[in-house]
């Protein structure tokens, strides 16, 4: 079955950018989706199909996808912006959807 | 307003099933899929499953299999999503999600359903 691999925890200083990586075997022929969940809340979408942006959503917020390795990124990090983020991809081979372990964005 | 509103919380013993609703408003419900997502305390999301609203086609994760089924009912607009022979190890948050047709992304999603499987 398809693996997406994110790291635990990414920490970042207010103002600055936070990268969140999500690899996976030639990711870059898939379609990435990110979502951003606070503690006690649904996940929400951030980021779909690599790096488009639903309404409503800051920005900020820019999503790429190439390779083994797609990125969320986050300009201008806010404290508002701490959260747990996991990106997610359909597997065609299974017709699975499949989310990332997840990882958690501290605001310093 | 899109709004996917879930039952509420339950608590189950082991062997026992659960059954837990979604319902759709503020859109045209067949014109989206639902996936359910669970996440287990402290975890982070494990995907269910899939339904088509409007054939009725599923797909279950294989992890599942033989112990979920969703179903849908159009007349409510109104996603379900039952699971049996529980074990305490499905205690968790579960989620729906809607899915536009050509996607697999969750656009929006419940409120969550906490369901504790305890003896």
């Amino acid at each position: 079955s398809y693996v997406l691999t994110q790291p635990p925890s990414v920490s970042v200083a207010p103002g600055q950018t936070a990268r969140i990586t999500c690899g996976g075997n030639n990711i870059g022929s898939k379609s990435v989706h990110w979502y951003q969940q606070k503690p006690g809340q649904a996940p929400v979408l951030v980021v779909y199909d690599d790096s488009d942006r639903p309404s409503g959503i800051p920005e900020r917020f820019s999503g790429s996808n190439s390779g083994n390795t797609a990125t969320l990124t986050i300009s201008r990090v806010e404290a508002g912006d701490e959260a747990d983020y996991y990106c997610q991809v359909w597997d065609g081979s299974s017709d699975h959807r499949v989310f990332g372990g997840g990882t958690k964005l501290t605001v310093l | 307003q899109v709004q996917l509103v879930q039952s509420g919380a339950e608590v189950k013993k082991p062997g026992a099933s659960v059954k837990v609703s979604c319902k759709a408003s503020g859109y045209t419900f067949t014109d989206y899929g639902f996936s359910w997502v669970r996440q287990a305390p402290g975890q982070g999301l494990e995907w269910m499953g899939w339904i088509s609203t409007y054939t009725g086609n599923t797909v279950y994760a294989r992890i599942l299999q033989g112990r979920v089924t969703m179903t849908t009912d159009t007349s409510t607009s109104t996603a379900y999503m039952e699971l049996r022979s529980l074990r305490s190890d499905d205690t968790a948050v579960y989620y729906c999600a809607r899915e536009p047709s050509n996607s697999s992304r969750g656009d929006y999603w419940g409120q969550g359903t906490l369901v504790t499987v305890s003896s």
